[in-house]
């Protein structure tokens, strides 16, 4: 299965600024994903990384906020936007090769002060 | 997309015991499922139950699957501190997005 480095992998920010995190894979890989975990809770699918266009975003996410970038088929970036305290969560990437399982990154723990 | 629900959302049990976890959903699927997210950490995939199939091993867990109830169960066998997690009951979308439940928090006391 797929290798995949996500960084960093927590980080404090001050508010209003903005973050960009980084996830890279070991092998070309036909889908990748980005999902959020706020404390306590379960994920939720923020977009899809389109290689070479414009990301897929689900109800409730924009692109404003959560710019993403996918270049190649082994790479993507999420960046938080303008962030304030309810940005704090984990933020995982998450990627498919062919009809195997999403495998997962580690995450990225992202505290808002 | 529909999320399956979880029940319970906490389980705490002694080493050694057997852990059940339920999962129910609302429409139909193609598969269903399990992961495990140890400490807010990344997810691994534990089992994926197709539609057509009611039972599935893999090493101490068990997974079973009801589209006529539209439930579904994993069970850990002979249970290790190291199980201790959150498990997931996971579905998936049209466009292979993922669909967590709310997961149930296993605690495995020694």
């Amino acid at each position: 299965s797929a290798v995949i480095s996500q960084k960093p992998s927590r980080d404090i920010c001050q508010r209003g600024t903005s973050l960009t995190i980084q996830c890279q894979v070991d092998s070309q890989v036909t889908m990748m994903f980005w999902y959020r975990q706020q404390p306590g809770q379960s994920l939720t699918l923020i977009a899809t990384a389109n290689q070479g266009s414009e990301a897929t975003y689900e109800s409730g996410f924009v692109i404003d906020k959560f710019p993403i970038s996918r270049p190649n088929l082994t790479f993507s970036t999420l960046t938080v936007s303008n962030m304030s305290p309810e940005d704090s969560s984990i933020y995982l990437c998450s990627v498919l090769q062919g009809y195997q399982p999403q495998h997962f990154g580690d995450g990225t723990r992202l505290s808002i002060l | 997309s529909q999320q399956g629900e979880e029940d319970p959302q906490a389980l705490s049990i002694q080493e050694g015991e057997n852990a059940t976890m339920n999962c129910s959903y609302k429409t139909s699927i193609n598969n269903l499922q399990w992961y495990r997210q140890n400490s807010g950490r990344g997810l691994v995939h534990l089992i994926l139950i197709r539609s057509n199939e009611r039972e599935k091993h893999s090493g101490r867990l068990r997974v079973t699957l009801d589209t006529s109830k539209k439930s579904s169960s994993l069970l850990i066998t002979a249970s290790r501190a190291a199980d201790t997690a959150s498990y997931f009951c996971v579905l998936t979308g049209s466009a292979r997005q993922l669909t967590f439940g709310s997961g149930t928090q296993l605690t495995v006391l020694p």
